[in-house]
């Protein structure tokens, strides 16, 4: 079956302590981003990555690190989580970065709390 | 890309065509008009898109206007099921790059 595959699903942990979100997809997708979700702000996109070894920012990359080593995945680290960086996260994927007629698969989401 | 301006919330009764606008009028003409919904907090589910024509999929129609400053999804014979959020993206033709969502509208329907 194809799909976009996020672990943890749910993690509470304390500030400061690093942590990593993982994000797998099955479908050779060339086009990964992550995204983060709280009350009122709707999607906002935290890095997006064209294809192996090319990432980019998206439009709330603080505090947030990624790596595209692989075709298949794209893991999120948060170094020193903070407070702040508690929220509903969303991993998506789609099949050509090229192409503006591609749309976006996304993953179950992962609830952080971070204390 | 263009940004897209959608109402925050809107009803309609069961059984009934719900049709839910959006603007972008600063789209450009290589530009699609995509639409997700997401359900309560999980992932987002596409939904259809389109450039220039109308299209109709299994789920919903999508009207983009002459212009194309504007479209409309409709969803022909709403469910229970269909109360959401409803995101209207616009991407451009070189792929997704930066990819802008919006707080969407909340779609209620009502039995």
């Amino acid at each position: 079956e194809a799909q976009v595959t996020q672990n943890p699903r749910y993690l509470i942990t304390v500030t400061g302590k690093k942590l990593t979100v993982t994000c797998s997809q099955n479908m050779n997708h060339e086009y990964m981003s992550w995204y983060r979700q709280d009350p009122g702000l709707g999607l906002r996109q935290i890095y997006y990555s064209m294809n192996v070894e090319v990432t980019d920012k998206g439009d709330v990359p603080e505090g947030y690190k990624v790596s595209r080593k692989e075709k298949r995945n794209f893991p999120l680290i948060l170094e020193s989580p903070s407070p702040n960086q508690t929220s509903l996260y969303f991993c998506a994927s789609s099949l050509n970065a090229g192409l503006g007629n591609q749309p976006q698969h996304f993953g179950d989401g992962t609830r952080l709390s971070i204390l | 890309d263009a940004k897209t301006t959608q109402p925050p919330s809107m009803d309609c009764a069961e059984g009934r065509a719900a049709n839910l606008p959006c603007n972008h009028s600063t789209i450009s003409g290589n530009e699609y008009v995509y639409w997700y919904r997401q359900i309560h907090s999980q992932g987002p589910q596409y939904i259809i898109h389109g450039l220039k024509n109308n299209e109709t999929n299994e789920m919903a129609s999508l009207i983009i206007t002459e212009d194309r400053k504007s479209s409309t999804l409709i969803l022909p014979h709403a469910t229970l099921r269909d109360t959401a959020v409803y995101y209207c993206i616009v991407k451009g033709a070189r792929g997704y790059q930066k990819v802008t969502f919006g707080t969407g509208t909340k779609l209620q329907v009502i039995p």
